[in-house]
């Protein structure tokens, strides 16, 4: 069974510091991997997406993540956060699947993050 | 294009009724999943529809919920006798159905939620 686990539950940082967010998945197949953020009293919005190709994803806002197949991981970075990244962040992951269904996507629990002003 | 409506935002119901949420998906969509979300335990899986069919429900609770996706009209996801545990943001994500060869490359796009308090 999929699971994905974010190892940080919350996150505290002052403006300007860099981000790393852990996501580590398990699957026995190919996948396709998101970074989705919910900014308070607000829906999700997709922040960045891996499907195929190169492991380095550029999503909006600055942010980015690395998918190292080798350690089932997909962490999200940014280099220098700002307040308005105050959000919960969920790593989700949907394994592919031929000729059949979708797949659905299983979420991690989440990880808080507050920046500081 | 509006996105993926959901109704009501808030939804307040007394223990032993029942809540009715409702999802439209953005147009062009034929897939309907539905989350929700607890404090503390972020986003859980209940179940995945197409239109008039359930994909799975592995995530759904044996007892009191249901889901539908109609051929005309939202999916609904349908709480009976409702207890305080079910308070929750209840979130419907659509996306689209495109080949069958590869049917996974597709991102889900989230509703706005409906908020549950039970009372």
């Amino acid at each position: 069974a999929q699971s994905v686990s974010q190892h940080n539950h919350h996150v505290i940082l002052s403006e300007a510091a860099s981000l790393e967010l852990g996501c580590n998945y398990s699957y026995g197949g190919t996948v396709n991997l998101f970074w989705y953020v919910q900014y308070p009293g607000q829906h999700l919005q997709l922040l960045l997406k891996y499907f195929s190709g190169d492991p380095l994803v550029k999503g909006i806002k600055g942010f980015e993540a690395e998918f190292i197949k080798s350690k089932f991981s997909f962490n999200l970075r940014k280099p220098s956060v700002q307040w308005s990244d105050t959000a919960e962040y969920f790593c989700a992951v949907k394994g592919r699947r031929y000729g059949g269904s979708q797949g659905n996507l299983i979420f991690g629990k989440g990880t808080k993050l507050s920046v500081k002003p | 294009n509006a996105g993926v409506m959901q109704n009501p935002r808030h939804l307040v119901r007394r223990r032993g009724q029942e809540a009715r949420l409702r999802c439209s998906p953005m147009k062009g969509h034929s897939h309907v999943y539905w989350y929700r979300q607890l404090p503390e335990e972020g986003l859980k899986f209940m179940v995945y529809l197409q239109k008039e069919n359930i994909i799975d429900e592995s995530g759904m609770p044996k007892e009191r919920f249901s889901a539908e996706f109609p051929k005309e009209g939202p999916s609904i996801l349908r709480i009976q006798q409702v207890v305080r545990g079910d308070s929750a943001a209840y979130f419907c994500a659509s996306s689209p159905f495109r080949d069958r060869v590869v049917l996974s490359d597709t991102e889900a796009f989230f509703g706005q939620g409906t908020r549950l308090t039970v009372v």
